[in-house]
C-alpha cells in the first residue's frame, strides 16, 4: 500500500520569500511522485513528476522538486513567492506495481498563502 | 491544449435520487479515473477504467456506483440513490498508454445532496 504525508496543512510566506512544502511518502515499489496544484473553483493541474533518471525535476511557474530516496521525500520548492502562487497543493504517488493502472494516492494538500 | 471537461460544474440533489456525472477525456488517453474530494479531505481515488471495463475500484466504489463509456468520448459516473455522505467535489481524470504518463484532471463536479 503507498501512502503519502504532507507535512503543515497551511504554509503562509510573504512576496518573494522561499517556499517549501514538504512531502513524505510510503511506497512498496520504486515510486511515481507528482506534484499538483489547485486554484480555487479549478481543477487538479500538474505542476512537475518524477518517473525515473534525474532526482532534481523541475515544473511550471519556476516550481522544482527533489527526490530523495533515503528520505523518502519529494519536498517542492520554489525560490520566490509570487502572490499568484496562493493555492492548494498536492503531493501524490502513483501505484505503478504490476498490473495497476497508476492509481493515485494523494496526500492531505498543503494551502499556500503568499502576503504582500 | 486538450483538457479533460466534467459537467456539469455543481448539482443539487435530494437524497435518494440518482445522478449522472459527465467527463470527456482527452482524446488520445486510454485510461479514465474517478476521483473525489469530500470538503476538507484528501483527493480519494474511486475507480479506474480501461479497455472498456472497470480496472480497479476502491473500497469507497460500492454497488451504489457505476461508471460507463456509453462512446468515444464520453466517460460517466452514476450514484444510485444518493446520499449525504456522497456531498463531495468529484474529478475526472484520463492519461494515455505508457509508463511514465501523468493524469490530467478536469475542473471537477461539485455535488451536493440535500
Amino acid at each position: 500500500a503507498q501512502s503519502v504525508t504532507q507535512l503543515g496543512s497551511h504554509v503562509s510566506v510573504s512576496e518573494g520569500a522561499l517556499v517549501l512544502l514538504r512531502c513524505n511518502y510510503s511506497s512498496s515499489v520504486p515510486p511515481y511522485l507528482f506534484w499538483y496544484v489547485q486554484y480555487p473553483n479549478q481543477g487538479l493541474q500538474l505542476l512537475l513528476k518524477y518517473t525515473t533518471g534525474a532526482t532534481l525535476v523541475k515544473g511550471i511557474n519556476g516550481f522544482e522538486a527533489e527526490f530523495k530516496k533515503s528520505e523518502t521525500s519529494f519536498h517542492l520548492t520554489k525560490p520566490s513567492a509570487h502572490m499568484s502562487d496562493a493555492a492548494e497543493y498536492f503531493c501524490a504517488v502513483s501505484d505503478n506495481s504490476g498490473g495497476s493502472n497508476y492509481k493515485l494516492t494523494f496526500g492531505k494538500g498543503t494551502l499556500l498563502t503568499v502576503n504582500p | 491544449e486538450p483538457e479533460v471537461t466534467q459537467t456539469p460544474s455543481h448539482q443539487v440533489t435530494q437524497m435518494g435520487q440518482e445522478v449522472i456525472l459527465r467527463c470527456v477525456p482527452i482524446s488520445n488517453h486510454l485510461y479514465f479515473y474517478w476521483y473525489r474530494q469530500i470538503l476538507g479531505q484528501k483527493v480519494e481515488f474511486l475507480v479506474s477504467f480501461y479497455n472498456n471495463e472497470i480496472s480497479e475500484k476502491s473500497e469507497i466504489f460500492d454497488d451504489q456506483f457505476s461508471v460507463e463509456r456509453p462512446d468515444g468520448s464520453n466517460f460517466t459516473l452514476k450514484i444510485r440513490s444518493t446520499k449525504l455522505e456522497d456531498s463531495a467535489m468529484y474529478f475526472c481524470a484520463s492519461r494515455r498508454e505508457g509508463l511514465f504518463q501523468p493524469q490530467h484532471f478536469g475542473d471537477g463536479t461539485r455535488l451536493s445532496i440535500l
